[in-house]
């Protein structure tokens, strides 16, 4: 596609309740970002991946957050057992290259979930 | 300490001063450094990136990069109202593949 997509753009869900966030990156992009972002507050990192790979999962906040990705394409962030502190927008980016020099991330417009 | 810090703001300047936006990093490993902005509500998107110490100008934004002191700061010259927005720095290490920080972000109003 022409941009970053991610979906739902929206989510409203009961505390417990698991949930899917999907995101589908800029096609031939190798790199994919997960962000999180509280209201008024600055982009938390979750997890990034290399193709379908993720050197770097440190970001993710507890047990119940996982992610993947297949086919160097799209990728699913998925959070068990929802607590409303997960309340957040979930912002994905991805990136075309990753050598040290790259930087410029593409956003998606995210997914706001919000936890009752 | 936080990677990446940031004066939250807001910041207000009048229309056509110069707004500056500063940044210091803890890690003195990282490589590359970016400017983002993100209009309330919106995602962000890239403004700049500087890699080298010294300035780097684009337009109406110039980048500087001190290493040594870890600093990084972004100018935003003749400030518009539609620069109003919150400024994201960015910081990158080649360590577990390429991990982008973020600042929290200053918020810049721009009065007219």
């Amino acid at each position: 596609g022409a941009g970053v997509s991610q979906s739902p753009s929206n989510k409203v869900t009961e505390k417990g309740k698991d949930v899917e966030l999907r995101c589908d990156p800029i096609s031939g992009h190798t790199a994919l970002y997960w962000y999180r972002q509280r209201l008024g507050q600055g982009l938390e990192f979750l997890i990034y991946f290399q193709g379908n790979s993720a050197p770097d999962k440190s970001g993710l906040p507890s047990d119940r957050f996982s992610a993947e990705r297949t086919g160097e394409s799209v990728s699913t962030l998925t959070i068990q057992r929802t607590q409303q502190e997960d309340s957040a927008v979930y912002l994905c980016a991805s990136s075309l290259q990753t050598g040290i020099y790259t930087g410029e991330l593409f956003f998606g417009e995210g997914s706001r979930l919000t936890v009752l | 300490q936080k990677e990446v810090e940031q004066n939250s703001g807001p910041l207000s300047v009048p229309e056509g001063a110069i707004a500056s936006l500063n940044c210091t990093y803890s890690d003195r490993g990282s490589q590359s450094f970016f400017w983002y902005r993100q209009y309330s509500g919106k995602s962000p998107e890239l403004i700049m990136f500087i890699y080298s110490n010294g300035d780097k100008e684009d337009g109406r934004f110039t980048a500087q990069l001190n290493k040594a002191s870890q600093y990084v700061s972004l100018l935003i010259r003749d400030s518009q109202p539609s620069d109003s927005a919150t400024y994201l720095c960015a910081v990158m290490r080649r360590e577990y593949g390429n991990k982008l920080v973020f600042g929290a972000g200053t918020i810049l109003r721009v009065k007219s």
